[in-house]
C-alpha cells in the first residue's frame, strides 16, 4: 500500500534554531515529492516540488532533500522564526495521474 | 495568491440535511479537487474534475457528489449530511494533471454536522 510517513509528529524549537523534518514513503511508481506549509486555519501552501532526478531544492530558509533510492526526504528549516509555526505536510505523487499521497504532517512550534 | 474562494467558510448543520460547498477560481485552471482534512489523517481526495462536466471519484467519495458546469466553479454536495462528514473541506486547483501540476489550495470550509 502506498504510504507517506512523517516524523516527528510534533516539534518545539526556540526561535533562531534550525530543525529538520523527515518524510519516508513507499509510493511507487514515483513522480515527484512536495512539501507544503499549512498555517492554522489556512489552506496548505507549496514550499518545494522535487522530481526523482532532483536531490535538493531550496525556497528561502527552507531546503528539501530527496533520496529516491532510500525513499526518504527531509525538510530543513534554517534560523527559525515565529512565523514558521505551522504544520508541514509531505506529499508524494504517483506516476499514474491524479493520485497524491499526503502525509499526516509535522506540527512545528517555534517559541521565543 | 491563487484566486480561489470557498464558501461558506463555516457551516453548522443537522444530520440528514443537504449541504453544498462552493469553490470558485479566477485562474482558469482546468483541474479542480475537493479534499477533506481530519485529525489523524492526511488530506484525502473526495472528487476531482478535469474539465467542465468531467468529474471522477477519489478515495473517499461515498456520500458526496460534485458538479462543474463552468470552468470557474466546482460544487461539492452532501445529499444527506452525517456526523462522519464533520470535517474541514479544501478545494484545490491545478493547471496540469495531479502528478505534475502544482496544487493551489483554498482557505477551507469547516463543516460541523450535529
Amino acid at each position: 500500500k502506498n504510504q507517506v510517513e512523517q516524523s516527528p509528529q510534533s516539534l518545539i524549537i526556540l526561535e533562531g534554531k534550525n530543525c529538520t523534518l523527515q518524510c519516508n514513503y513507499t509510493v511507487s511508481p514515483f513522480s515527484n515529492l512536495r512539501w507544503y506549509k499549512q498555517d492554522t486555519g489556512r489552506g496548505p501552501v507549496s514550499l518545494t516540488i522535487m522530481t526523482f532526478s532532483e536531490n535538493t531544492k531550496s525556497n528561502g530558509r527552507y531546503t528539501a532533500t530527496l533520496d529516491a533510492d532510500t525513499k526518504q526526504s527531509s525538510l530543513h528549516i534554517t534560523a527559525s522564526q515565529l512565523s514558521d509555526s505551522a504544520s508541514y505536510i509531505c506529499v508524494v505523487s504517483e506516476h499514474t495521474g491524479t493520485a497524491l499521497i499526503f502525509g499526516k504532517g509535522t506540527t512545528l512550534s517555534v517559541s521565543s | 495568491d491563487a484566486g480561489i474562494t470557498q464558501s461558506p467558510r463555516h457551516k453548522v448543520t443537522e444530520t440528514g440535511t443537504p449541504v453544498t460547498l462552493r469553490c470558485h477560481q479566477t485562474e482558469n485552471h482546468r483541474y479542480m479537487y475537493w479534499y477533506r482534512q481530519d485529525p489523524g489523517h492526511g488530506l484525502r481526495l473526495i472528487h476531482y474534475s478535469y474539465g467542465v462536466k468531467d468529474t471522477d471519484k477519489g478515495e473517499v467519495s461515498d456520500g458526496y457528489s460534485v458538479s462543474r458546469s463552468k470552468t470557474e466553479d466546482f460544487l461539492l454536495t452532501l445529499e444527506s449530511a452525517t456526523s462522519s462528514q464533520t470535517s474541514v473541506y479544501f478545494c484545490a486547483i491545478s493547471d496540469k494533471t495531479g502528478d505534475t501540476g502544482e496544487l493551489f489550495f483554498g482557505e477551507g470550509s469547516r463543516l460541523t454536522v450535529l
